[in-house]
């Protein structure tokens, strides 16, 4: 079936350092959408991204639609130690039932 | 102000019992979802229902069971069947078909078995 991966699978950086990480689908996607995960608590949805190509920022996060329409890229700018979580990108099955896929996650820690 | 409520948070069960894990949403969404993560994993799908009275098995379904009586709750059961039923459970509603806005998550439950 569908998958989403995410890479990097965890990432351990010091504060103030950037963070890239990606995710990528065998299928094309018409919507992803990135969520973070504080420990111990739910997903928060961070950006929603609906166009090829499209590149949104939401404070010191970007996050971009792959133009192929099967990948999509997140950036941390100036990594703070509230960062810390697990970041999800997510995109809704094609069969348009409202059901999402979602990927495994990338981990981040931040060293102070 | 509108969201997704779990409760409790925290919930101990000795082997053989079953438990039931509350999930409340005032937002007046259609769909709502039950997820199981491991940890260091992601989210497994356990049980979605689309409308009321109507639900629909996920990835996972074994050794639980759910009910959609009324759209604004989806309570699950961890029966006595489920063999590993230590894990963090979340759930999720949304507005339903069509929805690309995505889910809106609530806060979790971690059950422990002792």
């Amino acid at each position: 079936g569908q998958q989403l991966n995410q890479s990097p699978q965890s990432m351990f950086i010091q504060e103030g350092e950037d963070v890239s990480m990606n995710c990528t689908s065998s299928s094309i996607f018409n919507t992803w959408l990135w969520y973070k995960q504080d420990p111990g608590e739910g997903p928060v949805l961070l950006i929603a991204l609906y166009k090829a190509g499209e590149l949104t920022s939401n404070g010191r996060l970007t996050a971009q639609f792959g133009i192929t329409r099967k990948d999509s890229f997140l950036n941390i700018s100036a990594s703070i130690p509230s960062d810390v979580g697990i970041y999800f990108c997510a995109g809704p099955k094609p069969s348009n039932t409202g059901k999402l896929i979602f990927g495994q996650g990338t981990t981040l820690q931040v060293k102070p | 102000d509108g969201g997704i409520t779990q409760s409790p948070k925290y919930l101990f069960r000795k082997e053989g019992q079953n438990v039931t894990l509350s999930c409340e949403q005032n937002l007046n969404h259609d769909a709502m979802y039950w997820y199981r993560q491991d940890p260091g994993q992601g989210l497994r799908l356990i049980y979605y229902s689309q409308i009321v009275n109507d639900f629909q098995k996920g990835d996972i379904a074994e050794g639980y069971s759910v009910s959609r009586e009324k759209k604004e709750s989806f309570p699950l059961t961890v029966t006595s069947a489920q063999k590993n039923p230590t894990a963090f459970y979340l759930c999720a509603s949304s507005p339903g078909q069509g929805n690309n806005y995505g889910y809106t998550f609530g806060s979790g439950t971690r059950l422990t078995v002792v």
